[in-house]
């Protein structure tokens, strides 16, 4: 059983401020990492796929880094908005196991 | 909008009812793949069809069941309903065979509710 931990949980930030968040995965036999955006009644957008170790990806003000040896990604946001709003889903296969398994997510608030 | 369709929105049966869900993935992709989002856990895979073929297989229970049609579209078959069914069911497709790099993409997912 492959498992992917998101964290925190949730999150409150005022309109302005930068924040990340955390996703660990096992670290033995990577092969991606992908994150998603969802927003509430929406379906999950994908953000970015990453697959080598020191990865840095950048849309916007989101920015997400890749650790595959110590098994974490970072997702970044600069100057929150509150179209930011969404919970933050990260999901990681493996060689063996085709197939995404999720973390359960960061829901984030970004208060006007 | 991700070009992803699913049929229906809603769905609102009772126990041990069989239902069917629809999705049409984005012209041009081949694979679909069937996730399952309950209340208290995050997204499950189900199971992956590209171009017709079973390509892979997660948590799926022996009473669902799914095909991907000559045009591409795919159908998820729930039988013998149970309450712990209610769930939303998201249906994603990319270009590829699934090599885990291709990006999904989702569409709005049916909500169903077994009473």
């Amino acid at each position: 059983i492959l498992n992917v931990e998101q964290s925190p949980q949730s999150l409150h930030v005022q309109e302005g401020d930068s924040t990340n968040f955390t996703c660990s995965f096992p670290s033995s036999n990577f092969y991606a990492l992908h994150w998603y955006r969802w927003e509430t009644a929406k379906s999950p957008e994908a953000l970015f796929v990453m697959t080598l170790n020191g990865d840095e990806k950048k849309k916007g003000r989101i920015s997400a880094t890749l650790n595959t040896k110590e098994g974490y990604s970072y997702l970044y946001i600069k100057g929150s908005q509150p179209e930011d709003s969404a919970t933050y889903l990260c999901a990681f296969s493996s060689g063996s196991a085709r197939q995404l398994t999720f973390g359960s997510g960061t829901q984030l608030t970004v208060l006007p | 909008d991700s070009g992803v369709t699913q049929t229906p929105k809603h769905l609102i049966t009772a126990t041990g009812q069989r239902v069917t869900l629809r999705c049409s993935p984005r012209s041009g992709d081949l694979s679909v793949y069937w996730y399952q989002q309950s209340l208290d856990q995050g997204l499950q895979f189900l199971i992956q069809y590209y171009n017709g073929e079973e390509r892979a297989k997660g948590n799926i229970l022996e009473r669902f069941s799914a095909q991907q049609f000559p045009d591409l579209h795919s159908e998820l078959n729930l039988s013998s309903l149970e309450l712990g069914d209610s769930a939303l069911y998201f249906c994603a497709s990319s270009v590829g065979f699934g090599g885990s790099t291709d990006t999904q993409y989702f569409g709005p997912g049916t909500r169903l509710t077994v009473l």
